[in-house]
């Protein structure tokens, strides 16, 4: 299995514009989960979908984010307009749930530097 | 509700050290719980884990034991190398989460030769 995969894997880009990123988790898995990870913060969840149903949200940090879930190998985040802000590394991670003990596995991340 | 506290940072060691990172957690329920390493520029990497009371996970010469009474899940290694530089973050799972996960804040480990 090629494990989670992300896209880009860096993204620059100017304040104000829309940011999209892409997430294809791995196969069977039923949980997807979108984290943040800053100096400052550390490592937030975002989101997460179980059977490409969006579960909790709580974490995206306002109306500018937004995640969807069209089908069970494909999930994207939108910035729009992005912010100087957002800039930190996005994680996005799969996980078959109880039938595997829980184990999240993640992408390699992308990289967002809004100037 | 759930949590993780993790030792603060960062870890300083000379090679072939004795290693620990401390981790506590608060749960309601019956979690599994997880020691993730996270080398430079990459993505977490699942490390060990151990899903029931006195479960002992390990690999790579890494060792944790879950220990019900104490609430810990300390991450142990008996001879550290330069290679084992890395931030390392303990994490909880259940069921009566969602199946999210509860992250410490990460410990960074830099060893030296």
């Amino acid at each position: 299995d090629a494990g989670v995969i992300q896209s880009p894997r860096h993204e620059v880009t100017e304040m104000g514009q829309e940011v999209t990123l892409r997430c294809k988790p791995i196969s069977g898995h039923d949980y997807l989960f979108w984290y943040r990870q800053t100096m400052m913060r550390g490592l937030e969840l975002l989101i997460y979908f179980n059977n490409n149903v969006p579960i909790d949200d709580s974490g995206m940090p306002e109306d500018r984010f937004s995640a969807k879930m069209p089908n069970a190998s494909f999930s994207t985040l939108k910035i729009q307009p992005s912010e100087p802000r957002d800039s930190a590394v996005y994680f996005c991670a799969s996980s078959p749930g109880v039938a595997g003990g829980y184990e999240q596995y993640f992408g390699p991340g992308t990289r967002l530097t809004v100037t | 509700g759930d949590s993780v506290t993790q030792m603060e940072g960062p870890v300083t060691l000379s090679e072939e050290a004795f290693l620990t990172i401390n981790c506590t957690y608060t749960a309601t329920g019956y979690p599994s719980l997880f020691w993730y390493v996270q080398y430079p520029g990459e993505g977490l990497q699942l490390l060990l884990k151990a899903t029931k009371a006195d479960d002992k996970g390990s690999n790579k010469g890494f060792e944790a034991t879950y220990r019900k009474e104490t609430t810990s899940f300390h991450l142990e290694k008996g001879s550290v190398q330069v290679s084992d530089s890395a931030v390392y973050f303990c994490a909880l799972g259940a069921s009566n989460t969602g199946n999210q996960f509860y992250f410490g804040t990460g410990t960074s480990l830099t060893v030296i030769p």
